[in-house]
C-alpha cells in the first residue's frame, strides 16, 4: 500500500527559530493535509492543499504541495514554546473506492524557551 | 462544538477482557474511522465504516470488530484483549469517503492491557 516517508522524526529547537519538515510519498496524492496533535489531544487538521504547486500560509505556517505530487513540506517561522507537538503529514486522494487518509509517522517538535 | 466524542478516555484492561470504546459524531458526517497510535508508527487505521450500514477493514484489523449502530455513532470492541493492543485508539469522522477537506478527530482512549 501507499506509504509516507516523513522527516525529520524529531527536532529539538531554540524558540524564535525557524522549522522545516517534509513528507514524501512513492506515488501522487490529490491532497496534501498537515495535522497538529498536542499532548493528550487528537489531531487537528493545520493546513489542506489541493493541487500541485500549491502554497498556502496558516499565521506562521506555510506548507507546499509539490509539483510532482509525491511531496509536501510544512514549515514554521519564529517559534515559540505553543507550537510543541508532533506534526503528522497525511495524502488523499479522492474520486476512488475509499478516499482513506495515509498519514506520515509524525515530527516530534520541542521548542526551548 | 462537541465535534467527535469518545468513551471511555481511560481504560485498563487484563488479557482476556473484553471493551467497546465508544464514538459518536455530531456533524452530521457519513464517514466514521477507528485509528490506532503507538510510538513512533504514526496513525494505522483499523476499520472504517464509509456510509451507515457499511464497514470495511483497514491497515490492522485483526482482534477487533466494529459496530456503525447509526450515523453517529461507531463503535470498536475487543473482544479478548491482549498486550499488543495496549495503545491510544481515536475515532475519526468526515462527510464521505474522499472528501477534499480530511478528517475530524476525537481526543482519544488510552487503553493498557496488562
Amino acid at each position: 500500500g501507499q506509504q509516507l516517508n516523513q522527516s525529520p522524526q524529531s527536532m529539538f529547537i531554540q524558540e524564535g527559530e525557524d522549522v522545516s519538515m517534509n513528507c514524501t510519498s512513492s506515488s501522487i496524492f490529490n491532497t496534501w493535509l498537515w495535522y497538529k496533535q498536542e499532548p493528550g489531544e487528537g489531531p487537528v487538521l493545520l493546513i489542506a492543499l489541493y493541487k500541485a504547486g500549491e502554497l498556502t500560509s496558516n499565521g506562521r505556517l506555510t506548507a507546499q504541495f509539490g509539483i510532482t505530487r509525491k511531496d509536501s513540506f510544512l514549515n514554521i517561522s519564529a517559534s515559540i514554546p505553543s507550537d510543541v507537538g508532533i506534526y503528522f503529514c497525511a495524502g488523499q486522494n479522492y474520486g476512488g473506492s475509499q478516499g482513506n487518509l495515509i498519514f506520515g509517522k509524525g515530527t516530534k517538535l520541542s521548542v526551548k524557551p | 462544538n462537541a465535534g467527535v466524542t469518545q468513551t471511555p478516555k481511560f481504560q485498563v484492561l487484563k488479557t482476556g477482557q473484553s471493551m467497546t470504546l465508544q464514538c459518536a459524531q455530531d456533524m452530521n458526517h457519513n464517514s466514521m474511522y477507528w485509528y490506532r497510535q503507538d510510538p513512533g508508527m504514526g496513525l494505522r487505521l483499523i476499520y472504517y465504516s464509509a456510509s451507515e450500514g457499511t464497514t470495511d477493514k483497514g491497515e490492522v484489523p485483526n482482534g477487533y470488530n466494529v459496530s456503525r449502530l447509526n450515523k453517529r455513532e461507531f463503535s470498536l470492541r475487543l473482544e479478548s484483549a491482549a498486550p499488543s493492543q495496549t495503545s491510544v485508539y481515536f475515532c475519526a469522522s468526515s462527510v464521505r469517503p474522499g472528501t477534499v477537506v480530511g478528517y475530524t478527530f476525537g481526543s482519544g482512549t488510552r487503553l493498557t492491557v496488562v
